[in-house]
């Protein structure tokens, strides 16, 4: 079965800083990708996604992820962080196997401090 | 842009009552999930549900358990006895596809078990 490891637990940046979250999946098949969001006291909603072609993409709010198929990996980016990106950052995996269920990493809360 | 919905946004029930949680997908998707999230974990699949019956379900989804499109909107997940262990975030989900869409996430229903 397959599975999604994301490293940092908790993140705190300033203002303006780079921002990268780690994202690691165990599948040896095809994959689509995801980063959701989830705001304080919001629902999930989707960054980012990828399911074939450039493996760099770009979503929501200046957010990018980048699919590195040789490392199981797609880290999720942003070169100036806002303190509206405060947020619980979860990645997803959903095979093309059966009914593609996503399954979820433990997220990382990022905290923006102005 | 059309969003899935989700009642009562808040459950409080007593260990051993049944408990229905409601969503009303997108109008025009075909395939309905349900996840959790228990507090400070991680998101976690439960089943998913495709033309009328259940197509995968997790260890998580046992008998207590139960899905149903009662009608042609309203998609519900029943826990028959609830327990303490319950307690969490459960969000619906719906896609119109299982190959290269998204799934897109109701704002959740925080269930809590005394």
């Amino acid at each position: 079965a397959q599975s999604v490891s994301q490293h940092n637990h908790h993140v705190i940046l300033s203002e303006a800083a780079s921002l990268e979250l780690g994202c690691n999946y165990s599948y040896g098949g095809t994959v689509n990708l995801f980063w959701y969001v989830q705001y304080p006291g919001q629902h999930l909603q989707l960054l980012l996604k990828y399911f074939s072609g450039d493996p760099l993409v770009k979503g929501i709010k200046g957010f990018e992820a980048e699919f590195i198929k040789s490392k199981f990996s797609f880290n999720l980016r942003k070169p100036s962080v806002q303190w509206s990106d405060t947020a619980e950052y979860f990645c997803a995996v959903k095979t093309n196997s059966g009914y593609s269920t996503l399954t979820f990493g433990k997220g990382t809360m990022l905290l923006v401090s102005p | 842009e059309p969003e899935v919905t989700q009642t009562p946004s808040h459950q409080v029930t007593q260990m051993g009552q049944e408990v229905i949680l409601r969503c009303v997908p997108i109008s025009n998707h075909l395939y309905f999930y349900w996840y959790r999230q228990i507090l400070g974990q991680k998101v976690e699949f439960l089943v998913s549900f495709y033309n009328n019956e259940i197509s995968e379900k997790s260890e998580i989804f046992d008998d207590q358990f139960s899905v149903e499109r009662p009608d042609g909107s309203n998609f519900t997940l029943k826990i028959r006895s609830t327990k303490l262990e319950d307690s969490a975030m459960y969000f619906c989900a719906s896609t119109a596809g299982v190959s290269g869409y998204e799934q897109y996430f109701g704002p959740g229903t925080r269930l809590t078990v005394t």
